[in-house]
């Protein structure tokens, strides 16, 4: 069965800390890898992954994908307040189908 | 980035009455359109795929003729919740896949339905 998980599924920290989030996959017919930033609304795109080795940045996010070891992870520096949210993880596969992790819950301390 | 539409934000109505939510793409054409469902504190549920011109692709154990959905056009997309039960309030979201094969996928603003 296809699957996204993601670690942790919640995580509280401090404002300034440096924050790591965790996907790994396992799908059938892998295309690319997104990540999403989930506020009150609809998730927002951040990144999307389709080689190995190659990091992406915005401002203080960064990602990067292992197609061997089936991994993403997307780090977060300088941590702010309004970074607090929900992050998804999803692997698009080549039949459109796409497949959500549960998310991580991040929760940023003043 | 690009835009997705979907309207309305809110809605809500009567137990056994039938509503409608698009989903518009404003700055692209989308071939591919998706229709989910979001419980409280929980992900995203891919409920169809919908392609332009063809029937969509409903997941297991989503009710075909409860969800209709409509692809009439490469930047739109329409979910109609038919004979709407209390259960089926939820939060609906739209997304729409830029470009044909690796293109990125966009959200819609989402739909709070409630049905009383």
């Amino acid at each position: 069965e296809d699957k996204v998980v993601q670690s942790p599924l919640s995580l509280v920290v401090h404002e300034g800390d440096t924050v790591t989030l965790n996907c790994s996959y396992e799908v059938t017919n892998f295309r690319s890898l997104l990540w999403y930033k989930q506020e009150k609304k609809a998730p927002t795109f951040l990144f999307m992954l389709t080689s190995s080795g190659i990091e992406k940045k915005s401002g203080r996010l960064s990602s990067i994908l292992d197609k061997k070891e089936l991994f993403s992870i997307l780090n977060i520096t300088a941590t702010q307040t309004g970074d607090s949210a929900v992050y998804l993880c999803a692997v698009d596969q080549r039949d459109d189908k796409i497949i959500f992790g549960k998310g991580t819950r991040l929760h940023i301390l003043p | 980035g690009a835009v997705v539409s979907q309207h309305p934000s809110r809605v809500i109505c009567k137990s056994g009455t039938s509503v409608k939510i698009e989903c518009r793409s404003l700055d692209f054409q989308a071939t591919t359109m998706f229709w989910y469902r979001q419980f409280p504190k929980q992900s995203l549920m891919l409920m169809a795929t919908s392609n332009e011109g063809s029937k969509a692709t409903y997941e297991q154990g989503v009710e075909k003729d409860k969800f209709l959905i409509n692809h009439a056009s490469l930047t739109l997309s329409t979910l109609t919740v038919t004979s709407a039960h209390p259960e089926d309030s939820s939060f609906y979201i739209c997304s729409a896949r830029r470009g044909l094969t690796t293109g990125e996928l966009f959200f819609g603003e989402g739909s709070r339905l409630t049905v009383l």
